[in-house]
């Protein structure tokens, strides 16, 4: 069925340094991978997304990339800042599948980032 | 200006007791989406409207249902609560349209589910 990996689970970055998480998806229908940033108690909150016609986008401080040959993308997050402190998820989303039903996305397993001052 | 709108925000029950999450939303989208999710884990589809038509996932357990009286509101009935049932519900939106890439969903706040 379809899967997506994500590493690492767990990541430590200083304060200022970059952070990256990668994730890889198993289905090659897959043509929309949004990244979710969830506060402890607080609900997914999408912080960027990308389609697969494109191979990178850039918001700011963030920026993810995608390689559809290999099947993997990435969250790239520079000059970090306490705030960015959560956990990340990342998604894989298949289209539109036929009437009735509504396209859906799985979720990675999560990376808890924590930013050292 | 909320969009996705879930209550109660905290909800206690006691085993075997029904209970019933709601959402509503004000985005006027056609497909919204239950989804579970437990402590330090990712959000676990339950199943997803698309207009009128259910869709329920395959691993779904039969003690979880769900109705959606119109557009906006959309309820999620535990028939009878487990311990293994306590989580975070999270419903979400989205805008589908036909032959179109997955669009964004719209989480709720998420109602915590405690089961005593």
């Amino acid at each position: 069925g379809e899967n997506v990996e994500q590493h690492p689970s767990t990541l430590s970055v200083q304060e200022g340094d970059s952070a990256v998480i990668k994730c890889t998806y198993s289905d090659s229908a897959s043509n929309y991978f949004p990244w979710y940033k969830q506060e402890l108690g607080k609900r997914p909150q999408l912080i960027i997304d990308i389609r697969s016609n494109v191979g990178e986008k850039k918001d700011q401080r963030i920026a993810v990339t995608l390689n559809k040959t290999a099947k993997h993308f990435s969250l790239h997050i520079t000059e970090t800042q306490p705030e960015d402190s959560a956990v990340y998820f990342c998604a894989a989303g298949t289209g539109w599948r036929g009437y009735s039903s509504a396209s859906k996305i799985i979720f990675g397993s999560g990376t808890r980032l924590s930013i050292r001052p | 200006d909320a969009m996705v709108i879930q209550n109660p925000r905290y909800q206690v029950t006691q085993f075997g007791k029904p209970v019933t999450l709601s959402c509503s939303q004000t985005l006027n989208h056609n497909v919204m989406y239950w989804y579970q999710q437990k402590s330090s884990q990712a959000p676990k589809l339950l199943f997803h409207y698309y207009d009128k038509d259910f869709n329920n996932e395959a691993d779904t357990p039969d003690n979880f249902q769900s109705r959606r009286p119109n557009t906006s509101f959309c309820f999620l009935d535990i028939r009878s609560p487990g311990l293994g049932d306590a989580a975070m519900y999270l419903c979400a939106t989205s805008r589908d349209k036909e032959g179109h890439s997955t669009d964004t969903q719209y989480f709720g706040p998420g109602t915590r589910l405690t089961v005593l």
